[in-house]
């Protein structure tokens, strides 16, 4: 399973509070990504980091922020939730073999903007 | 609009009948990728596909990239209830891109 954790795995929250999740992973991977999932949308990736202190914005970026101060912690952060930003949202981290790669997902953080 | 288009959404057969789920784009990619997700849990890879006319087996799973590598089909033969899930393609461009899944139900 990648050593990939999330925590927490459940969260309710009220519209405009701020909302932290965290990635850890115990691999030493250097790439890591912030997806959402939604019913009928698949995996959309919000942010993504290529080293520590390295991030680029991904699809469906807008109303979230991160940081990767080490490299084994990711974290996303919703500066004031909104409604639409409830989801499930998931880490992963990327192992590459030649020039593919495999993504390994964590658990899952479910995320209920109220 | 997705990058990449599953289908059927949703699917339901009896134990032993055979399914194929597709997957299309307009794209071309560089390598696509199949995942399964069972509730609760993130996806898991299946398979990665890289070259055009390439089919790979995988037990009762048959997976074909397209000739022009646009295009994907997963192919389940004598489904079981444990091949429940929901599967997901993922093409590659600069990033991977997900398409919106496709849910298959096997009843016992």
């Amino acid at each position: 399973d990648a050593g990939i954790t999330q925590s927490p795995r459940h969260k309710v929250t009220e519209t405009g509070t701020p909302v932290t999740l965290r990635c850890h992973q115990t691999e030493n991977h250097r790439y890591m990504y912030w997806y959402r999932q939604d019913p009928g949308h698949g995996l959309r990736l919000i942010h993504y980091s290529y080293g520590v202190k390295d991030t680029d914005k991904g699809e469906v970026s807008d109303g979230y922020s991160v940081s990767r101060s080490k490299t084994e912690d990711f974290l996303l952060t919703l500066e004031s939730a909104t409604s639409s930003q409830t989801s499930v949202y998931f880490c992963a981290i990327s192992e590459w073999r030649g020039n593919t790669d495999t993504q390994y997902f964590g658990p899952g953080t479910r995320l209920t903007v109220l | 609009t997705q990058l990449l288009e599953q289908s059927p959404q949703f699917l339901s057969i009896q134990e032993g009948e055979n399914l194929t789920v597709y997957c299309n784009s307009s794209s071309v990619f560089s390598s696509l990728q199949w995942y399964r997700q069972e509730p609760g849990e993130g996806p898991v890879l299946l398979v990665t596909v890289v070259t055009g006319g390439e089919v790979k087996k995988l037990k009762r799973l048959t997976f074909q990239f397209g000739d022009a590598r646009k295009d994907s089909s997963l192919h389940i033969t004598a489904a079981q209830p444990g091949d429940t899930g929901l599967y997901l393609c993922a093409g590659r461009l600069d990033k991977l891109s997900f398409g919106a899944g496709t849910t298959v139900t096997v009843r016992a």
